[in-house]
């Protein structure tokens, strides 16, 4: 059975300091890769996605893929009062298809 | 972006109702959509694959008879909680994938009393 494993915290972080987010999958076939934010009683938003390994730079959010070791993460700089929700890491097999979903990192930035 | 609509955003119903809630993709086609349900601090759970033409294809442990899906056309899918209980209560939410991403609905808040 696939699976994703996410910390499910709560994770604080200080605002200004750096939020690290981590997330493993069991699917050696996984191709696609996505974090996605959710504020309480909101739909997921997504904020990142990756397909091969290494960074993936996009304004204050970094996403990290490293296939061998079947690992993703997302670092987010300076983190804000806005960014505190839970955070979905979502792993597929490319090309549109379903997801499967970890169970969240519920993050609170602390002013 | 990409836009995914759902109808209703909330619904309260009693126990022993039916209801219908629409997921329409509003600026390209989907031939597949996706229905979630996620009950309070928890993940989302994928309940079904909804196909433009031909059945639905259901996650082990969903009742296909309970969860009635119909992808009526290529931007609408529809999914129609039969007989709903209060155990049914949750947050329902369809995507449409525009590859290589997914879009996901704002999400239906069904509560039965």
């Amino acid at each position: 059975q696939k699976e994703v494993e996410q910390n499910s915290g709560p994770l604080s972080v200080p605002e200004g300091a750096i939020a690290s987010l981590n997330c493993t999958y069991s699917d050696r076939g996984s191709q696609s890769f996505f974090w996605y934010r959710q504020y309480s009683g909101k739909s997921p938003e997504l904020i990142m996605s990756i397909y091969s390994n290494g960074d993936k730079e996009d304004g204050r959010f970094t996403a990290q893929l490293n296939k061998a070791s079947q690992y993703v993460s997302l670092l987010i700089r300076d983190s804000q009062p806005s960014d505190s929700a839970t955070y979905l890491c979502a792993v597929g097999p490319g090309g549109g298809e379903k997801l499967t979903f970890g169970t969240g990192t519920r993050l609170t930035i602390i002013p | 972006g990409a836009v995914v609509s759902q109808h209703p955003s909330w619904v309260i119903c009693k126990s022993g109702t039916s209801v219908k809630i629409e997921c329409r993709s509003l600026d390209f086609q989907a031939t597949t959509m996706f229905w979630y349900r996620q009950f309070p601090k928890q993940s989302l759970m994928l309940m079904a694959t909804s196909n433009e033409g031909s059945k639905a294809t259901y996650e082990q442990g969903v009742e296909k008879d309970k969860f009635l899906i119909n992808h009526a056309s290529l931007t609408l899918s529809t999914l129609t909680v039969t007989s709903a209980h209060p155990e049914d209560s949750s947050f329902y939410i369809c995507s449409a994938p525009l590859a290589p991403q997914q879009f996901f609905g704002p999400g239906t808040r069904l509560t039965v009393l």
